[in-house]
């Protein structure tokens, strides 16, 4: 039960895109497309944006999209907006009814 | 709406044991699995609990053999059973509802476990 590894931070401009990476391994993304992303700003709790690689959640910006390719996923935010400052968790399927985070990645709005 | 409230945090010394509930509403709660999940203070989020909805149950590592998962679906309640309670385990303790591609669609707003002496 690894995490999964992501980098602990990304900075974008306003209206920039950024992009979130996610590794895993054969046991968990590169055997599932069971990938989900939430978003977690300070003191709150954790909300889903992305579930299933690459489907939004419901109420999610058509700005969020999710990838996947192999061992790795990714996160996109495109049109980057100051609310979207906030942390990122990954989170993989790793058989056998259990699930994996990653380690989280703070997103700074410049 | 989906809602889910969590109770029960609490101080508890070091061995001790704790029971955390967790209230849904807005949804059929017996139709769904459960999840539990918890972050220590500054860091990451870290799976530890799932229950399915005919009630079957499994564990972290970290916390298998010290922690027991359950639900009353006639209460339409959730509960984590917390012994041998470590230092480490201090976090807040989020539950959430499962869906069946193993995402969770909705969090709780998380209950603080503080082990201290």
């Amino acid at each position: 039960q690894s995490a999964l590894t992501q980098p602990p931070s990304v900075s974008g401009s306003p209206g920039q895109s950024i992009t979130i990476s996610c590794t895993g391994t054969r046991g968990d993304i590169g055997s599932y497309n069971f990938v989900s992303w939430h978003q977690q700003h300070p003191g709150k709790a954790p909300k889903l944006i992305i579930y299933e690689v690459n489907q939004r959640a419901s109420g999610s910006s058509v700005r969020f999209s999710g990838s996947k390719s192999g061992n790795t996923a990714s996160l996109t935010i495109s049109g980057l907006q100051t609310d979207d400052e906030a942390d990122y968790y990954c989170c993989s399927y790793a058989g056998g009814s259990t699930v994996v985070f990653g380690g989280g990645t703070k997103l700074t709005v410049l | 709406e989906v809602q889910l409230v969590e109770s029960g945090g609490d101080l508890v010394q070091p061995g001790g044991s704790l029971r955390l509930s967790c209230a849904p509403a807005g949804f059929t709660f017996k139709n769904y699995g459960m999840y539990w999940v918890r972050q220590a203070p500054g860091k990451g989020l870290e799976w530890i609990s799932y229950i399915t909805a005919d009630g079957k149950t499994f564990y972290a590592d970290s916390v298998r053999g010290r922690f027991t998962v359950s639900r009353d679906d006639v209460k339409s309640s959730l509960y984590l059973h917390m012994n041998n309670l470590r230092r480490e385990d201090t976090a807040v303790y989020y539950c959430a509802r499962g869906r069946a591609s193993f995402y969770f669609d909705s969090w709780g707003q998380g209950t603080l476990v503080t082990v201290s002496s």
